[in-house]
């Protein structure tokens, strides 16, 4: 299976605090990306980082790629309540098979 | 227009029923793709048409048959499925080719099938 890992499986933290996940995944890839899923409903793309960037950031999130360690990990800061939601990364291989980590739930409390 | 717009939103079916599901994008992107999610979990590859053909087919069983009548339209044709197939299907579209590696996916918000 080409399915990554993520960790935390689940994590919870308070309004205004930083949240980290982190996805490895296992063969060569064309590119990385976060979606979120709110409620079991349909993905929303969050950030795309290609396999030659080591780093890019869009508005609260950053997100890291180690190529030799066919790792990334996705960090929002200052989190928000309606950051709630399941994080998944998915890894692009060749140019039309996207296949998701097993996802992050983050609970973020006022 | 830039969502991908699946119906019905919930679809409750016995196990010798036939049932289609609808996919819908006008935003000009030229693949197109259907997920399988159940709950607590990823959502799983099932099929890629790319230029209104099938690329990619992941071993999916043939009671679950697409179809991409045209560049805009995508249907998931749906015959004698057991209960462990009820979850949520998910449809996405992309740019596809060469343009995907800079590009995410638009996904549709599901629909959510029980088989009883």
């Amino acid at each position: 299976s080409q399915q990554g890992e993520e960790d935390p499986q689940a994590l919870s933290i308070q309004e205004g605090e930083n949240a980290t996940m982190n996805c490895s995944y296992k063969t060569s890839i064309n590119n990385l990306q976060w979606y979120r899923q709110n409620s079991g409903r349909g993905l929303v793309h969050l950030i795309l980082i290609r396999s030659n960037e080591r780093e890019k950031h869009s508005g609260r999130l950053r997100v890291t790629l180690d190529t030799s360690k066919k790792s990334s990990s996705l960090l929002i800061t200052a989190s928000r309540a309606a950051d709630t939601a399941s994080y998944f990364c998915a890894s692009l291989y060749n140019t039309d098979k996207l296949i998701f980590g097993t996802g992050t739930r983050l609970q973020v409390f006022p | 227009d830039t969502e991908v717009t699946q119906t019905p939103k919930h679809l409750v079916m016995g196990m010798t029923n036939k049932k289609s599901l609808k996919c819908e994008q006008h935003m000009g992107h030229r693949a197109m793709y259907w997920y399988k999610q159940k709950a607590k979990k990823p959502p799983e590859l099932m099929f890629v048409y790319s230029y209104e053909k099938l690329s990619i087919n992941e071993s999916v069983p043939s009671r679950f048959s697409p179809e991409c009548p045209n560049s805009s339209l995508l249907n998931l044709h749906l015959h004698a499925l057991q209960p462990e197939d009820s979850a949520l299907y998910l449809c996405a579209s992309s740019q596809g080719g060469e343009a995907a590696r800079v590009k995410g996916y638009t996904f549709g918000s599901g629909t959510r099938l029980t088989v009883v």
